[in-house]
């Protein structure tokens, strides 16, 4: 399978303030995803984002899938921000869609 | 749209006992997944189906776990006898073919086998 590292695994902040999250892995991939896991335990797709880079209000995210790595920066951090943040990565098989490799996760909190 | 629908929220049962759940896809999504998460190995994929065919079941504990998909709006996950290391989040995915969107997941399934 895929290798998928995440950093850092635990990221305590207070309300205001910037973040970077990383995410590398260990071989070429077609598909890239980010997710939130809120205290409540849904995973909510944040980006599907192969290459490139996309924003979606104080969210974006990088990838450079020729350096193996995506980044997901979080501006003006506010407590509902908290939750794991979960990288995923997936293999192309040409006309389907294959099986997602997850890293374990980014602990977000942000405290008021 | 719904989203992906996952029934129950929550399953309680005892050691032995049959457990069913439940996924109803996205409408129009070809694509199903079920995964499991715990604290321990994390988000784990167990089976996943393309067309309501499965594609690959290598995820999927032992035979006490079986999977279905008799339509394309509909997919069950079937432990029996349940055994309290079974106690995990059960999530139910699905996608389209085309790859501009990803994975929407259900909000999942606590189990607890005592």
């Amino acid at each position: 399978g895929i290798q998928v590292e995440q950093s850092p695994p635990d990221l305590i902040l207070q309300e205001g303030a910037n973040s970077t999250l990383r995410c590398n892995f260990s071989d070429s991939v077609n598909n890239l995803q980010w997710f939130h896991q809120n205290p409540w335990g849904q995973l909510i797709n944040l980006f599907y984002i192969p290459s490139g880079t996309k924003q979606n209000g104080r969210l974006s995210a990088t990838t450079v899938a020729t350096e193996r790595y995506s980044l997901l920066y979080i501006s003006s951090s506010q407590t509902t921000d908290s939750g794991v943040y979960f990288c995923a990565v997936e293999r192309d098989r040409g006309s389907t869609l294959g099986r997602l490799y997850f890293g374990r996760g980014t602990q977000l909190t942000v405290w008021p | 749209d719904a989203g992906v629908i996952q029934s129950p929220r929550h399953e309680v049962t005892e050691m032995g006992q049959e457990v069913t759940l439940r996924c109803k896809p996205i409408s129009g999504h070809n694509s199903l997944f079920w995964y499991r998460q715990t604290m321990m190995r994390g988000l784990e994929l167990l089976i996943y189906f393309n067309n309501n065919v499965p594609i690959d079941d290598s995820g999927m504990p032992e035979d006490r776990f079986s999977a279905k998909m008799p339509n394309a709006s509909f997919s069950t996950l079937k432990i029996q006898p349940s055994e309290p290391r079974d106690s995990a989040v059960y999530f139910c995915a699905s996608s389209f073919r085309d790859k501009r969107y990803g994975y929407t997941f259900g909000s999942g399934t606590r189990l607890t086998v005592v």
